[in-house]
């Protein structure tokens, strides 16, 4: 699976976009991206994924580059619930896959 | 509620002693992962297994066990902690080897 690479903190005042940059510059056709966040101490919690095309859920934005090397989660009004670190992974859907967590974005939400 | 069940939720031990957590899957899930994550730290995944069967194997270590039972419930098995065992511990379930995957809330181990 492709490696990502995301910055290491952000803070966002609240009722703005977060905006949360993951670059993945070695994926590969087949591979998803997906994003998980994790509230402090609780398990990661799935938001949202996609191949290709911009996805939207009642949580979250996916834009996903033309070339896919990079992707941006968009929360748009973040609010201080949404204070957590942030995962983005690519993985192949089927098939053997182990999630890898790196350190993620820890994005801190202010008012 | 994700549907992944862990227990207990908390656990202080000793030194030297053995432990063991529980793991009960989400309703039609075979797959069952284990991670550990200390403080400050990234989710380390420690092992997988799917329909009874281990799977992958990670960063787990010789007094780490685990199993999956023939309800899928999984349990994983810590003996002679020391105070660097102390972490959370987080399983996870997905329906298959590959798809949608759902953590549970984590049990804090405490080594004292």
């Amino acid at each position: 699976d492709a490696k990502t690479t995301q910055p290491p903190s952000m803070d966002c005042a609240e009722g703005r976009a977060a905006n949360l940059p993951c670059n993945h510059s070695t994926i590969s056709g087949n591979e998803y991206v997906y994003w998980y966040r994790q509230i402090h101490s609780q398990g990661p919690q799935y938001i949202i994924h996609g191949l290709k095309n911009n996805e939207t859920n009642e949580m979250a934005s996916l834009i996903i580059t033309e070339d896919r090397k990079s992707s941006t989660l968009i929360l748009p009004h973040a609010t201080l619930r949404d204070t957590a670190v942030y995962y983005c992974i690519v993985r192949v859907i089927g098939g053997s896959y182990i999630p890898t967590f790196g350190r993620g974005t820890s994005l801190i939400v202010h008012p | 509620d994700s549907g992944v069940t862990q227990t207990p939720k908390h656990l202080i031990t000793a030194t030297g002693q053995r432990v063991t957590l529980r793991c009960s899957p989400r309703s039609g899930d075979l797959s069952v992962y284990w991670y550990q994550q200390s403080l400050d730290q990234g989710l380390q995944f420690l092992i997988q297994y799917y329909n009874g069967e281990e799977r992958a194997k990670g960063n787990i270590l010789e007094r780490f066990s685990a199993q999956q039972f023939p309800d899928l419930h999984s349990e994983l098995n810590l003996s002679s902690l020391e105070l660097g065992d102390s972490a959370l511990y987080f399983c996870a379930s997905s329906a298959g080897q590959g798809n949608g995957y759902t953590f549970g809330s984590g049990t804090r181990l405490t080594v004292v």
